[in-house]
């Protein structure tokens, strides 16, 4: 099978620029989607495709993917952005593709 | 504005059988696929299968045996069952709907689809334990 690969953690100063990165094989064949998740709540959808934010989501947020990997990019990050974000996309190794998900980052902003 | 509203019981058994249900509220019974994903305590997301307009299902391999997911479109409701619970499927479980969308990718030269999870319910919270 096919793994999304994330980075733990990062931090961002209140008003700057964050990147958060998903890696993996089945990138090159499937978009990735990007999941918000504030501690005791359900995930909410961030992006999805290259660069879609379904409505009532910050144009802060922003995405984009080259290669096998994936990026959610926070522009101006503000105090309520801190949170975990996850990607999903398809395993493109199994058949039916399946679903699969990165590990989280957790973002702090400071 | 659609909502998903889950349930079903929150404290099991080792041994016992997770029956959970969840309905779409709000807006016609639409979405490519209805998936089923859990979250043990401090941990990340788990899918554990989803099921089609056609009834076609898939399921995480790690949990294939023990998982059955269904749909009443009458009912506008999808459930999940998993069997032979143990301690480790402790978890938030979570309902949601996806769409899909038809997509060109620069990298194959290709058109394909690709699938978000664009609708979640609140969670629900199943503790197994003696």
């Amino acid at each position: 099978s096919s793994e999304l690969t994330q980075d733990p953690a990062v931090s961002v100063a209140l008003g700057r620029t964050v990147r958060i990165t998903c890696q993996g094989d089945s990138l090159r064949s499937y978009y990735a989607s990007w999941y918000q998740q504030k501690p005791g709540q359900a995930p909410v959808l961030v992006l999805y495709g290259t660069d879609n934010r379904p409505s009532g989501i910050p144009d802060r947020f922003s995405g984009s993917s080259s290669g096998n990997t994936a990026s959610l990019t926070i522009t101006g990050a503000q105090a309520e952005d801190e949170a975990d974000y996850y990607c999903n996309s398809r395993d493109s190794t199994t058949d039916p593709p399946l679903v699969v998900f990165g590990g989280g980052t957790k973002v702090t902003v400071l | 504005q659609v909502q998903l509203h889950q349930w079903g019981a929150g404290l099991l058994e080792p041994s016992e059988t997770l029956s959970l249900s969840c309905t779409v509220y709000g807006g016609s019974f639409t979405g490519y696929f209805w998936s089923w994903i859990r979250q043990a305590p401090g941990k990340g997301l788990e899918w554990i299968g989803e099921i089609n307009h056609s009834r076609n299902t898939n399921y995480n391999p790690s949990l294939k045996s023990r998982v059955t997911v269904s749909l009443d479109t009458s009912k506008k409701q999808f459930s999940l069952k998993v069997t032979s619970l143990i301690a480790a499927d402790t978890a938030v479980y979570y309902c949601a709907t996806s769409a899909r969308q038809w997509a060109y990718y620069q990298d194959s030269g290709k058109y394909d689809w690709y699938y978000y999870m664009d609708v979640w319910g609140n969670g629900t919270t199943v503790t197994v334990s003696s």
